[in-house]
């Protein structure tokens, strides 16, 4: 099946910094989405982005699909950013049509 | 839009008892459901794809009679934990897709089940 990698594992950013998640993957998807799992394990569903750029507020995404790979962009981050990032991605081939998680970026943002 | 109910969001109960978990979706109709299991710290795996009006499809090492999956409407995809066991403690997660949108469109997911088997 398709594979998923998420880097870099951990993050640590002081209140006010910028990064930037990447994610990899190994085959053509239909559907790749970037959540952010708070502490109570809910999964916040921040962008579906299978290519392009989007941006919502201090969040922006850029799939570049033909190159196999995600970015996360996060500005001016805030304590209430920490949490878990996941990236999942559907493959375009395949019979069985299934969203795959990578194993997640943990951010903690220190004020 | 596209809301994704599940209940309940935490459950207790005691080894060899069955938990039922119920996924709703509230505003659409999904003729696709998926249930997804975390253990802590770990990334989401898929258990089994729930298709509406068919049995279920399940993942490689998930076993069908442990984990009945019941998909009797267009709007509610049940689990079933049969038999609880420690082990079985986990995060469960259920997710949907509008219908109407097909393969190129999000997954919406629920606020996920925490399952403690004593």
């Amino acid at each position: 099946g398709i594979q998923v990698e998420q880097s870099p594992p951990d993050l640590i950013l002081q209140e006010g910094a910028n990064s930037t998640l990447r994610c990899n993957f190994s085959d053509s998807v239909n559907n790749l989405q970037w959540f952010h799992q708070n502490p109570w394990g809910q999964l916040i569903n921040l962008f579906y982005i299978p290519s392009g750029t989007k941006q919502n507020g201090r969040l922006s995404a850029t799939t570049v699909a033909t190159e196999r790979y995600s970015l996360l962009y996060i500005s001016s981050s805030q304590t209430t950013d920490s949490g878990v990032y996941f990236c999942a991605v559907e493959s375009l081939t395949g019979a069985n049509s299934k969203l795959t998680f990578g194993k997640g970026i943990t951010l903690s943002v220190r004020p | 839009g596209a809301v994704v109910s599940q209940h309940p969001s935490r459950v207790i109960c005691k080894s060899g008892t069955s938990v039922k978990i119920e996924c709703r979706s509230l505003d659409f109709q999904a003729t696709t459901m998926f249930w997804y299991r975390q253990f802590p710290k770990q990334s989401l795996m898929l258990m089994a794809t729930s298709n509406e009006g068919s049995k279920a499809t399940y993942e490689q090492g998930v076993e069908k009679d442990k984990f009945l999956i019941n998909h009797a409407s267009l709007t509610l995809s049940t689990l079933t934990v049969t038999s609880a066991h420690p082990e079985d403690s986990s995060f469960y997660i259920c997710s949907a897709r509008v219908a109407y949108y097909g393969g190129n469109s999000p997954l919406h997911f629920g606020n996920g089940t925490r399952l403690t088997v004593t």
